[in-house]
């Protein structure tokens, strides 16, 4: 059975830095599009970044120069380095394999991350 | 790139139909065939239901449909059961120089 599970959310203060990971099992991190998902309390899903299979990255224009996405492939999990963190920034971080078809077919729980002094 | 545009609400009585709409344009819904739509229950993940328009992943429901016209996805739930009461967002690929997916604005469906 594939599965995600992500940590590494927690509060912190405006400017501060995070990193998050995003074990999984019952497939490969490095031969699919993995993607990272946020929601801001109640609000709607919006996508942060993506890694291809080939290892190219690409970000939200909202998080560009601020976030890193990368993957441990002998650790089969992926992460995102979260700095110069802002209070807009608040959100459940989801990460999520893309299907093939353009479609998030396997998304984690979720990680909460709140930014606040 | 703007999100989608989905109705706020929807709703239907048990067994009823209730089809909710992804309004974009032609640089993202009307311009590929990588519209989903996803379900999610409050507190919990979302869910995918469609994919490419209209393919539906195996175990959901074929209640659950989608289709395209022109700028415009829908997302059609027939035979309405409690549980379908959710938040439903969909998503299309805008493009190369665009966000790899483009989220609507979600749709809150009551089941009354």
């Amino acid at each position: 059975e594939v599965h995600l599970v992500e940590s590494g959310g927690g509060l912190i203060q405006p400017g501060g830095s995070l990193r998050l990971s995003c074990a999984a099992s019952g497939f490969t991190v490095s031969t699919n599009y993995m993607s990272w998902v946020r929601q801001a309390p109640g609000k709607g899903l919006e996508w942060v970044s993506v890694v291809y299979s080939g290892g190219n990255t690409y970000y939200a224009d909202s998080v560009k120069g601020r976030f890193t996405i990368s993957r441990d492939n002998s650790k089969n999990t992926l992460f995102l380095q979260m700095n110069s963190l802002r209070a807009e920034d608040t959100a459940v971080y989801y990460c999520a394999r893309d299907g093939g078809g353009l479609e998030l077919d396997v998304w984690g729980q979720g990680t909460t991350v709140t930014v606040s002094s | 790139q703007s999100a989608l545009t989905q109705p706020p609400s929807a709703s239907g009585s048990p067994g009823e139909s209730v089809t909710i709409s992804c309004t974009g344009t032609s640089s993202d819904v009307g311009g590929y065939d990588y519209v989903s739509w996803y379900q999610q229950h409050p507190g919990k993940a979302p869910k995918v239901m469609i994919y490419e328009v209209s393919k539906r992943p195996s175990g959901v429901p074929d209640r659950f449909s989608g289709s395209k016209s022109g700028n415009t996805a829908s997302l059609t739930v027939s035979g309405l059961q409690a549980e379908d009461e959710a938040d439903y967002y969909c998503s299309s690929y805008a493009g190369s120089n665009n966000p790899l997916y483009v989220f609507g604005t979600g749709t809150k469906v009551t089941v009354l």
